[in-house]
């Protein structure tokens, strides 16, 4: 039972490349959420998506969209990133209101 | 003014002290309060939940909310090294976290 899968793990960035970063839950959860970490500030939602076929915007959405392609997976996609946009990037599947985090993709921007 | 704050330290403590952990927060909805420890280059993991004024127990960890106050607290009695982690308090509005505070317990 792998729980929450993200990849890649790791990625470094020109400015201005896009990418997407997935996310797979085997879980069978409706909801799934992405979000930012960045040191002294916690996590920051990003996007949401309550259901499959549904996404919503969080606290920082700009820069960034997502697709909830199917119940299992749930993809954020930078379409030319930016400095500010290097963090720790987390994705979590969420039943009822226990969070169940991967274990992050460290994206730098440079 | 973010929904849920929380001082992000640094503390560190002696092993077998008490550690506590605080979050404000200013929305009267939320209705869930929960911890998760952050081991380091991990994902969270959920600690413990409440949804009620009042304290809850479990082992070495309590959780107390005051609602009325809009704060909750976290305390580890007989804090361990294997304690040492970064603990963040959410709540149930879109799941919002707070800072998170890095604990650092010395043996």
């Amino acid at each position: 039972n792998a729980g929450v899968t993200q990849t890649p793990k790791f990625q470094v960035l020109k400015t201005g490349q896009s990418m997407t970063l997935q996310c797979a839950q085997d879980m069978n959860h409706n909801s799934m959420y992405w979000y930012r970490q960045d040191p002294g500030m916690g996590l920051r939602l990003i996007y949401y998506s309550a259901s499959e076929g549904t996404t919503d915007k969080g606290e920082v959405p700009n820069g960034y969209n997502v697709s909830r392609l199917n119940k299992r997976e749930f993809s954020l996609r930078l379409e030319s990133a930016a400095p500010s946009q290097t963090s720790v990037y987390f994705c979590a599947s969420v039943r009822n209101t226990e969070a169940f985090f991967g274990q992050g993709t460290r994206l730098t921007v440079v | 003014q973010k929904e849920v704050e929380q001082d992000p330290g640094p503390l560190s403590v002696p092993e077998g002290a008490i550690v506590s952990l605080n979050c404000t927060y200013s929305n009267s909805a939320f209705q869930y309060f929960m911890w998760y420890r952050q081991y380091s280059r991990k994902g969270p993991e959920l600690l413990m939940y409440t949804y009620s004024s009042g304290n809850k127990e479990d082992g070495r960890f309590t959780a107390q909310v005051d609602k009325s106050s809009k704060y909750i607290s976290l305390f580890i009695r007989d804090s361990q090294p294997s304690d040492s982690a970064t603990y963040l308090c959410a709540m149930n509005n879109k799941l919002s976290f707070g800072a998170g505070t890095t604990v650092t317990v010395r043996a």
